[in-house]
């Protein structure tokens, strides 16, 4: 699996856009890049998923680079319950593929 | 609530006991995915079930151990437990293997 590198910490303000950066340069043509969060210790929660197409859905919207050497997740209107860990994956979508999580970033959301 | 449940929620006890741990998939998901969360180590994958079969293994101690039963709950067995193995256990479900994977609340294990 691909490594990636994301940002150690962000800040947002309440009501704002997140947007969460993700640098995958050494992405292959058949990994996926997937999104998780985990909220304080809670299990890592599924957000949202793309191969080269940029995607949405309710919780947020996935943006990859034509060269998809990147990504950025959005979530459009932060609230202080979307403070968590974000982790950037890409994987394969094989048969027993497992998740490989790095250190993610820490999205704190302010009032 | 992702619809995976794991029980229990906390366990407390000591060097070199023995713990099970157990999953329950959402309805109609045929994986299971262990993963261990330790405070140095992060999010780590540790086995891999779909529909009664291991399937994939990842960094497991042989003193860990895991199941997946015909109603498809799971459990993880850890044995010989050490300070070390005080951890957040997770576990995960998805409709078939390569799908999107829904985590439960985990474990919180405490080794005394």
């Amino acid at each position: 699996d691909a490594k990636t590198t994301q940002p150690t910490s962000m800040d947002c303000a309440e009501g704002r856009a997140a947007n969460l950066p993700c640098n995958h340069s050494t992405i292959s043509g058949n990994e996926y890049v997937y999104w998780y969060r985990q909220i304080h210790s809670q299990g890592p929660q599924y957000i949202i998923h793309g191969l080269k197409n940029n995607e949405t859905n309710e919780m947020a919207s996935l943006i990859i680079t034509e060269d998809r050497k990147s990504s950025t997740l959005i979530l459009p209107h932060a609230t202080l319950r979307d403070t968590a860990v974000y982790y950037c994956i890409v994987r394969v979508m094989e048969y027993g593929n497992k998740l490989v999580f790095g250190a993610g970033t820490i999205l704190r959301v302010k009032s | 609530d992702s619809g995976v449940t794991q029980t229990p929620k906390h366990l407390i006890t000591a060097t070199g006991q023995r713990v099970t741990l157990r999953c329950s998939p959402r309805s109609g998901d045929l994986s299971v995915y262990w993963y261990q969360q330790s405070l140095d180590q992060g999010l780590q994958f540790l086995i891999h079930y779909y529909n009664g079969e291991e399937r994939a293994k990842g960094n497991i101690l042989e003193r860990f151990s895991a199941q997946q039963f015909p109603d498809l709950h799971s459990e993880l067995n850890l044995s010989s437990l050490e300070l070390g193995d005080s951890a957040l256990y997770f576990c995960a479900s998805s409709v078939g293997s390569a799908n999107e994977q829904f985590f439960g609340p985990g474990t919180r294990l405490t080794v005394l």
